[in-house]
This record gives structure tokens, C-alpha cells and sequence, in this order.
């Protein structure tokens, strides 16, 4: 299994808090994601990494904010915690993903976020 | 962007062969991953294609035709554990970060 860790595994907070995820690898691969699972929307990308302090939004970035300062670190803040920010948080790495290579995401274990 | 469309759920026997289909839209396809995601826990890789053609792995299979923007995982000698979703996410060549785009998951239920 890829050494992914990710903290806290669970996390009941209240409405206009702030809430920080944290992302550890042990694998030293350059690309890291975050994202979040809602039932009925699947897996939906928040923000990436593709290296120290290099990261871009995805799809469903706002109200979101990431840092990189180290490879293996990589955090997803909630700078005001809404209701709609209710969801699992899935953290996944991979390394370089150039053309035809297979180069899957692997994934953390998840945080249940919950936010009242 | 891209489209991504699977069942929302299938039923099937222990034993017998199920198959799960996604269709994609995308401007520059570079790879399709199946995932398998048990309930309450992280998805885990299954397969990918890149070509055309059927990929196998033990009892799953991964089938692509890229013309047709098709795909198609084959479970085979259903089992009790099977029962999860199935993820297909594909990914684009004009992204520089691998990124995937997922479908909403197929959930499977196998029964006795």
C-alpha cells in the first residue's frame, strides 16, 4: 500500500471555524491532490500539487486553500468552515503521469469532515 | 472539459459475470483507471487502459474502445466481496498534473 496518511481521520467542527487537513506521503511522488466525496457527485478535485509551493485549483476550489513547503506535506485548509463543506476528504498522490504512462493516484484513507 | 457517465447501481449473483460500462466525452483522452471503492474506504486501483483492446487481471477485465469513447470493466466468478463501487476516471493529455476525472461510481451489490 502507498504510505498515505492522513490526519485527522475524523473532525466535527462548527460553522465559521477554521479547519486544516493534513496529507503525509512516504512515497516522494511529486503530484499530490485533494478531494471531496458527496453522494452523488463522486470524487470531485479541490486543488493539486505538482511540486514544492507549485499547486493549482480544480474544479471545486472555492472556500478552499492548500500549501506544499515539503514533499511529503501537503495541506488543505477551511478558512470558514460552511455547512456545505460537510464531505469526506480524500487525499492522493502519484508521480509523473506523462503520455500513455500508467502512473495511478493512490489514495488516503479519508477524513470525515463534519461541519455544523 | 469532460463527461463521464456510469449506472448508479447494479445488482447481481454471487457466481456470475457482471458488467459495468462508462462512456467518456474528452478532448484529448490519455488514459482510463478503474477504481474500487468499499464502502467507508479509500478507493483502490484496479486497471488501466490506454489502447484499445481488453486488459486482464485475474477475475477483472478492462475493456477500451477509444473511437467509441467506451469502456467497460468485467467482474468474472462474482464473490460476496465484490459488492463495492466501481470508479472509471479518465485522464486528459492536455493536463500537466495527471489529473483524472471521475464518474459518479456504479455501486454493486452482490447477493447469495
Amino acid at each position: 500500500d502507498a504510505g498515505i496518511t492522513q490526519s485527522p481521520r475524523h473532525k466535527v467542527t462548527e460553522t465559521g471555524t477554521p479547519v486544516t487537513l493534513r496529507c503525509h506521503q512516504t512515497e516522494n511522488h511529486r503530484y499530490m491532490y485533494w478531494y471531496r466525496q458527496d453522494p452523488g457527485h463522486g470524487l470531485r478535485l479541490i486543488h493539486y500539487s505538482y511540486g514544492v509551493k507549485d499547486t493549482d485549483k480544480g474544479e471545486v476550489s472555492d472556500g478552499y486553500s492548500v500549501s506544499r513547503s515539503k514533499t511529503e506535506d501537503f495541506l488543505l485548509t477551511l478558512e470558514s468552515a460552511t455547512s456545505s463543506q460537510t464531505s469526506v476528504y480524500f487525499c492522493a498522490i502519484s508521480e509523473s503521469g506523462g503520455q500513455g504512462l500508467r502512473q495511478p493516484q493512490h489514495f488516503g484513507d479519508g477524513t470525515r469532515l463534519s461541519i455544523l | 472539459g469532460q463527461n463521464i457517465d456510469q449506472p448508479t447501481e447494479m445488482t447481481a449473483t454471487e457466481g456470475a459475470i457482471v458488467q459495468i460500462n462508462c462512456t467518456y466525452q474528452t478532448s484529448g483522452f490519455n488514459g482510463l483507471f478503474w477504481y474500487q471503492q468499499h464502502a467507508g474506504e479509500a478507493p483502490t486501483f484496479l486497471s488501466y487502459n490506454v489502447l484499445d483492446g481488453l486488459e486482464e487481471k485475474g477475475r477483472f477485465s478492462s475493456f477500451l474502445s477509444r473511437s467509441k469513447g467506451y469502456s467497460y470493466l468485467l467482474l468474472k466468478e462474482l464473490q460476496m466481496k465484490d459488492s463495492a463501487s466501481y470508479l472509471c476516471a479518465v485522464r486528459d493529455w492536455n493536463n500537466a498534473g495527471n489529473m483524472l476525472t471521475f464518474g459518479g461510481g456504479t455501486r454493486l451489490m452482490v447477493k447469495p
